[in-house]
C-alpha cells in the first residue's frame, strides 16, 4: 500500500476556477511535505513546501498542513490552462536522507 | 540553462545488455539521488548519496549500481537489463541529504528495454 495517498486521481476545472488537491501520509514518522508539479514529458518541479501546521500562500497557490492527521492540501485559485499537469505530493521524515515518498499524483486539467 | 544534466535523454536497450546513465549537477549541492518513474509505479526513490558516500539504497536488485567519481557526478549503471526496467530515471540533488531539503530534478533519461 502506498505511504502517500492522493485524491482525486484526476480533476477537471474550468479556467478561472478553483482546484483543490488532497494528500495524506500513512507514515507517522513524516515531518515534511512538498507539492511538485510535473508537466507531460517533463521532470517534477517543486511548487511549494510546508513543514509546520497551518497555511502557506504563494500567489495563486495555497497549501494547508494538519500534522496530527498527516494531511496536506493544495488549492489553486484562478486556474489557468498552463496549470494542467500532474501534481505530486511528497513526504519525508526528519532522517529521510533524501528518501521522499511520492503519491501517484492528481492529474489536473484546466479547460479554457 | 539546466543545472542538472542527464545523458542521454532517450535510451533503447536490448534485454540482457548493460547501460550507464549519466548525471552531473551544477547547483553546488552535496547530496544526489536517483529516482525512477514508470507507468506502473509512482516516482520511486532508488539511492541517495551525500558527499559521495552511499547513504540509502532502496533498490532490491544489485543490477543497479550508482557510481560517484566526483562530488557533482552520480551515474547509474544497470546490468542484465529487463523489459521491467523500462522507465524514466531521474537524477536529483539537494543542498544536503537531511530532512527538509528540497530536491531538484534533472530532465530524466527515458529507458526502453526491448
Amino acid at each position: 500500500q502506498q505511504k502517500v495517498q492522493q485524491s482525486p486521481e484526476s480533476l477537471i476545472v474550468p479556467e478561472g476556477g478553483m482546484a483543490s488537491l488532497n494528500c495524506t501520509s500513512s507514515d507517522r514518522n513524516v515531518d515534511y511535505f512538498w507539492w511538485y508539479r510535473q508537466h507531460s514529458g517533463k521532470s517534477p518541479k517543486m511548487l511549494m513546501s510546508i513543514f509546520s501546521n497551518g497555511e502557506k500562500e504563494e500567489g495563486r497557490f495555497t497549501v494547508h498542513l494538519n500534522k496530527a492527521s498527516l494531511h496536506t492540501s493544495l488549492h489553486i485559485r484562478d486556474s489557468q490552462p498552463s496549470d494542467s499537469a500532474l501534481y505530486l505530493c511528497a513526504a519525508a521524515g526528519g532522517s529521510a536522507l533524501g528518501r521522499l515518498h511520492f503519491g501517484a499524483g492528481t492529474q489536473l486539467i484546466v479547460i479554457p | 540553462d539546466p543545472k542538472i544534466i542527464q545523458k542521454p535523454k532517450y535510451l533503447v536497450a536490448v534485454t540482457g545488455s548493460e547501460k550507464i546513465l549519466i548525471c552531473e549537477q551544477y547547483l553546488g549541492h552535496n547530496a544526489m539521488y536517483w529516482y525512477r518513474q514508470s507507468a506502473k509505479k509512482p516516482l520511486e526513490f532508488m539511492f541517495s548519496y551525500s558527499y559521495q558516500k552511499l547513504m540509502d539504497n532502496q533498490t532490491a536488485s544489485s543490477r543497479f549500481q550508482p557510481q560517484s567519481s566526483k562530488k557533482n557526478h552520480l551515474d547509474l549503471q544497470i546490468t542484465a537489463l529487463k523489459p521491467d526496467d523500462s522507465a524514466t530515471y531521474f537524477c536529483a540533488s539537494s543542498q544536503d541529504g537531511w530532512g527538509k531539503n528540497t530536491l531538484y530534478f534533472g530532465a530524466g533519461t527515458r529507458l526502453s528495454v526491448l
